[in-house]
């Protein structure tokens, strides 16, 4: 079993859905980020999370320290949004990704 | 600057071949780090340096040679590669602890 889950692997939404993307680990860790990766690209950090929640323009991330569990939310999806999205996990010394879950969000 | 720099973006080389990768940052990061990814995957990590030194090799093949020259610079030494080294190679820099990370754009890397 990965030390981090994703769900779902893929996902399509309609332009102006509600999106949400969970992830859940089992390991021990500092923070949980949640990672945006565009065809090709690079990696950009949207959030880094050790508890509650964060809010930044259209997109929230929660999380539950106690449950190990955290959720991306996307409000009024775009088109633009269209990406993997990762949830990694901070230890001491590196980070521990999930698979990513790639959205795909039709105009 | 809030960026880190890696450098070449695309790189197609032949198994005989040596080339290097780089990566700057001018953050005052104390970390560094290596990742492989191969298409659909997450990344996998390498390589880590801390304050200038390994600190972490995930049993990584010796054709894979990091070299931390400063704080700022970390390259990634290829020799002998094999067509199933052909990836994107990330660098990321932290400043440790619970902080987190700043990614570069990668170099995609072909191996024929």
């Amino acid at each position: 079993k990965n030390e981090v889950e994703q769900s779902p692997q893929n996902l399509t939404a309609q332009e102006g859905e509600f999106i949400t993307i969970n992830c859940s680990y089992s390991v021990g860790i500092s923070a949980l980020h949640w990672l945006q990766q565009h065809p090709g690209g690079g990696i950009v950090s949207l959030f880094m999370l050790s508890s509650g929640k964060k809010k930044h323009g259209r997109l929230i991330a929660t999380i539950n320290i106690q449950e190990k569990h955290s959720s991306l939310h996307i409000t009024a999806s775009h088109p633009r949004d269209s990406a993997v999205y990762i949830c990694a996990v901070r230890r001491p010394n590196d980070m521990r990704f999930g698979a990513g879950t790639r959205l795909t969000v039709k105009p | 600057d809030t960026e880190v720099t890696q450098t070449p973006k695309h790189l197609v080389m032949g198994m005989t071949n040596k080339k290097s990768l780089k990566c700057e940052q001018h953050m005052g990061h104390r970390a560094m780090y290596w990742y492989k990814q191969k298409a659909k995957k997450p990344p996998e990590l390498m390589f880590v340096y801390s304050y200038e030194k390994l600190s972490i090799n995930e049993s990584v093949p010796s054709r894979f040679s990091p070299e931390c020259p400063n704080s700022s610079l970390l390259n990634l030494h290829l020799h002998a590669l094999q067509p199933e080294d052909s990836a994107l190679y990330l660098c990321a820099s932290s400043q440790g602890g619970a902080y987190g990370y700043t990614f570069g754009s990668g170099t995609r890397l072909t191996v024929v």
